[in-house]
This record gives structure tokens, C-alpha cells and sequence, in this order.
């Protein structure tokens, strides 16, 4: 069945440090693929999306590129900041199916 | 504009006792979702709608009801609760499907001793 695996975490950087948390996927076909983050006391919110291969979401500083070839769908972000500290999760859909699958989460703790 | 909320923010029950969690939104969106996080896992889905009067089964909806009688509300319910059902319970709605974007409410923390 599908599925989403993530890096597990909690991973922590010092501010302006590169961040990439990884994301692979099993699916069928072409599924969607999505970054949602969970700020602390919120419900989760969209980061990003990619429809399709090759397909580069990008928000906030993060990007994330859909590879069909390595079905990976990792989390980048070029200088981290305090205020991204937050539980990230990668998740996925087929289209037309009824369930959003969702990874883990990865908490990110970023240090002043 | 207060988006998706719900109530309430925590609660504890005992085994066999009964509940209602209550999700609103006023984004005038058709499709509403529960979902559960537990730890480790991620988010799973429990039951969902499509518009006002409709439910459908998710991926986990053994032990839980739901209803939909107006379109900006979602209740769901337990009738005898289980410790298997402490849990994080969040909201979520979006317009046009589940693939569009879903915007979460702030969660129900439940714990069933």
C-alpha cells in the first residue's frame, strides 16, 4: 500500500544552518506529494506541494522537489531561523483516492 | 475569520464513558476530516465528508461516529470510550477535495483512563 517514510528526528540546527529532512515514498502511479508544518499549539498547516515529476514546491524559503526516479520528495531550506522550529510532515496522495497519507513528522528545533 | 477550531482543547474521560468533539469552520468549505496522531505515527484518517449530510469511512474508524448536519460543523463522536483511543484529534477542512489544501484546527488532546 502507500506509504511515507521520514528521517526521524528531532533534529536540531543553529540559525542559518542548511536544512534538508528527507522524505521517500511508496506509490502506485503519480501520486501528490506535500510538506505540512506543525507550529507548537497549532493544528498543521500547507508548506508546499508538487503535483508531478520533476515538480518543485517552494514556500517560506523551503523547497522540495518531486524525484520519480528516487520517489523522494525531500525538505530544504537554505538558513534556518529560530522561528521555523515546528514538527514537519511529508505526505501524500493518489489521485482521486479518499486518504492523505501522512509520515511520522520530523521536529526541527533551530538554536538562536 | 477564526478559520477551523474546536472544543474542546482537552479532555479526560473514563473507559466506557461517551463524548462529543466538536469541529467548526466558516470558510464555507464542503470536505471536513478527523484524523488521530498518536506517537510515531503520523496523522490517520478516521472519518471524513464530502458536503453537509454526508460521512464516509477513513482509515480508522472503528469505535467512532460522526455527523454532519450543517456544513460548517463536524462532530465526532465516541460512545463507549477506549484507553486505545487517547489521542491528538484534529480537524481539518478544505474545498475542493482532499488533495486541495486542508486547514487544521488546534487539536483535541483526549486521554481515556
Amino acid at each position: 500500500g502507500d506509504s511515507v517514510t521520514q528521517m526521524e528526528g528531532p533534529v536540531t540546527l543553529s540559525e542559518e544552518a542548511f536544512l534538508t529532512i528527507n522524505c521517500t515514498y511508496t506509490a502506485t502511479g503519480y501520486p501528490s506529494l506535500f510538506w505540512y508544518v506543525q507550529y507548537p499549539g497549532e493544528g498543521l498547516q500547507l508548506l508546499l506541494k508538487a503535483t508531478k515529476a520533476d515538480d518543485k514546491g517552494s514556500n517560506k524559503g523551503f523547497e522540495a522537489t518531486y524525484r520519480k526516479e528516487t520517489t523522494s520528495f525531500h525538505l530544504e531550506k537554505g538558513s534556518v531561523q529560530v522561528s521555523d522550529s515546528a514538527v514537519y510532515f511529508c505526505a501524500l496522495i493518489q489521485t482521486g483516492a479518499n486518504n492523505l497519507f501522512f509520515g511520522t513528522g520530523t521536529r526541527l528545533t533551530v538554536i538562536p | 475569520n477564526a478559520g477551523v477550531t474546536q472544543t474542546p482543547k482537552f479532555r479526560v474521560l473514563k473507559t466506557g464513558q461517551s463524548m462529543t468533539l466538536l469541529c467548526a469552520q466558516d470558510m464555507n468549505h464542503e470536505y471536513m476530516y478527523w484524523y488521530r496522531q498518536d506517537p510515531g505515527m503520523g496523522l490517520r484518517l478516521i472519518h471524513y465528508s464530502v458536503g453537509e449530510g454526508t460521512t464516509a469511512k477513513g482509515e480508522v474508524p472503528d469505535g467512532y461516529n460522526v455527523s454532519r448536519l450543517k456544513k460548517q460543523n463536524f462532530l465526532l463522536g465516541l460512545e463507549s470510550a477506549a484507553p486505545s483511543q487517547t489521542s491528538v484529534y484534529f480537524c481539518a477542512s478544505s474545498w475542493n477535495g482532499m488533495a486541495d489544501t486542508q486547514y487544521f484546527g488546534p487539536g483535541t488532546r483526549l486521554t481515556v483512563l
